[in-house]
């Protein structure tokens, strides 16, 4: 299965943007590359997910490189409800995708 | 309101006594799956089921069984628990059979905290 590697955590300041990288250097052509956090106490919820292009939505925005081996969530004004555990995840037409250990993001006033 | 129900929150069981932990959702998904949740090892998917009497394994199925015998439920069942199977367990699923693999989007429950004596 097509793994992903995340920094355990990250800081940042209350209302500024945020970066949160992940490689993925064994995707494949059909892998969607997702982003889920979860929020301390709950179940994982969906943030953004794409293919080969940039998305953007009301959340986030993901930023996927050329070759398509690494990609970045955007979280452009940072709030104290963003503290929490984001995951980056590949996935296929297999069924089969791995979640990892995340990144802890702690956001500070 | 759409939501997937995981009941219960909480569970204290002794070794060997057979439990079920349930699984609802009310979106009429076709995919559903459970995944434990331990510290250091992230989220490992356990089952999942495309469709109404339709389930694999995941990674880590061993000690576990599921069934789906309707599209609203799955249900997570240990026969014989033990003590490495104490574990926050979520439940999810997906409006597609592929799931994440055509890209659609999981629903998670709230979770389920397990302990094995």
């Amino acid at each position: 299965d097509a793994k992903t590697t995340q920094p355990n955590s990250m800081e940042s300041n209350e209302e500024e943007p945020v970066h949160l990288p992940c490689n993925h250097s064994t995707i494949s052509g059909t892998d969607y590359i997702h982003w889920y956090r979860q929020l301390p106490s709950q179940g994982p919820e969906y943030v953004i997910h794409g293919l080969t292009s940039n998305v953007n939505n009301r959340m986030a925005s993901l930023a996927i490189a050329e070759d398509r081996k690494s990609s970045t969530l955007i979280l452009h004004r940072a709030t104290l409800r963003d503290a929490a555990v984001y995951y980056c995840i590949l996935s296929n037409t297999g069924n089969q995708f791995y979640f990892g250990t995340g990144t802890s993001l702690t956001v500070i006033p | 309101e759409a939501q997937v129900t995981q009941n219960p929150r909480y569970l204290i069981t002794v070794t060997g006594k057979k439990l079920t932990v349930t699984c609802s959702q009310n979106m009429n998904h076709e995919y559903m799956s459970w995944y434990r949740q331990d510290p250091g090892l992230g989220l490992r998917q356990i089952y999942y089921s495309m469709n109404v009497e339709v389930t694999d394994k995941g990674d880590v199925p061993e000690g576990y069984k599921v069934s789906r015998k309707e599209k609203r439920n799955f249900p997570l069942i240990l026969e014989s628990p033990s003590p490495n199977q104490t574990s926050l367990y979520f439940c999810a699923s997906s409006p597609r059979r592929m799931g994440l693999g055509t890209g659609e989007k999981l629903f998670f429950g709230s979770g389920t905290q397990l302990s094995v004596l």
